[in-house]
């Protein structure tokens, strides 16, 4: 069974630009969520979709979007990128909405802003 | 959620047994115990859940005393390769809440 896939993998914007990331959970799995990694600030939670719906988000500013589409892909959106939202973002998925299903984590994507 | 505390960083070398204590003061009674381990520039794999006890798979074992306080990580004979950062995590269950991540701790495996 294929992993968690993420688009792309490495991404250089400018400040002020905005970038749609992409992910595709494993076959089968509904809940998607999404995560911020820094240096300073370690994992952070951003949200969480399952069947189409944000059932939570973390404590970010509202230029942090997602969205998940029927067949349970998902993007998430940026917009007006600042310095500090250069990072890693992780997507991962699964199964079900429980909070205590494993999560499978994709490799991330490297955004670096400018 | 209960806050987890965990030593910043472990030195071991490798065949020998690795024990990572977590200590969650505030866990609740629907709370489980998780750890996730990771290497640089990937993301989190998870490594082994529980509630109460001892649990054990092919990789780790988790073992939880009675008052479920603290957990206590267990890597049998690591190997250069277990070099990574554990994540020690509470999971609300039937909670909306995903996975709440600490500090970690960074596990060097030296030959």
């Amino acid at each position: 069974k294929a992993g968690v896939t993420q688009t792309p993998r490495y991404l250089i914007k400018t400040r002020g630009q905005q970038v749609t990331l992409s992910c595709s959970p494993i076959s089968g799995h509904r809940s998607v969520s999404w995560y911020q990694q820094t240096p300073g600030q370690g994992l952070q939670f951003l949200f969480e979709y399952f069947s189409e719906t944000q059932r939570n988000k973390g404590n970010f500013p509202g230029r942090f979007s997602g969205r998940q589409f029927s067949n349970s892909r998902s993007e998430m959106n940026v917009s007006t990128l600042e310095l500090g939202d250069s990072a890693l973002y992780l997507c991962a998925s699964s199964g079900t909405a429980s909070s205590t299903d494993t999560q499978y984590f994709g490799p991330g994507t490297r955004l670096t802003v400018l | 959620l209960a806050k987890t505390t965990q030593p910043i960083s472990m030195d071991s070398y490798e065949g020998q047994e690795v024990n990572i204590t977590c200590s969650h003061n505030n866990i609740a009674t629907n709370d489980y115990i998780t750890w996730y381990q990771q290497f640089p520039s990937q993301g989190p794999r998870f490594i082994i859940q529980g509630y109460k006890t001892k649990v054990t798979n092919e990789v780790a074992s988790l073992f939880i005393p009675a008052d479920r306080k603290s957990s206590t990580l267990s890597l049998p004979r690591v190997s250069l390769s277990d070099t990574a950062v554990y994540y020690c995590l509470v999971v609300k269950m039937d909670s909306s809440y995903k996975l709440i991540f600490g500090s970690g701790t960074r596990l060097l495996v030296r030959p």
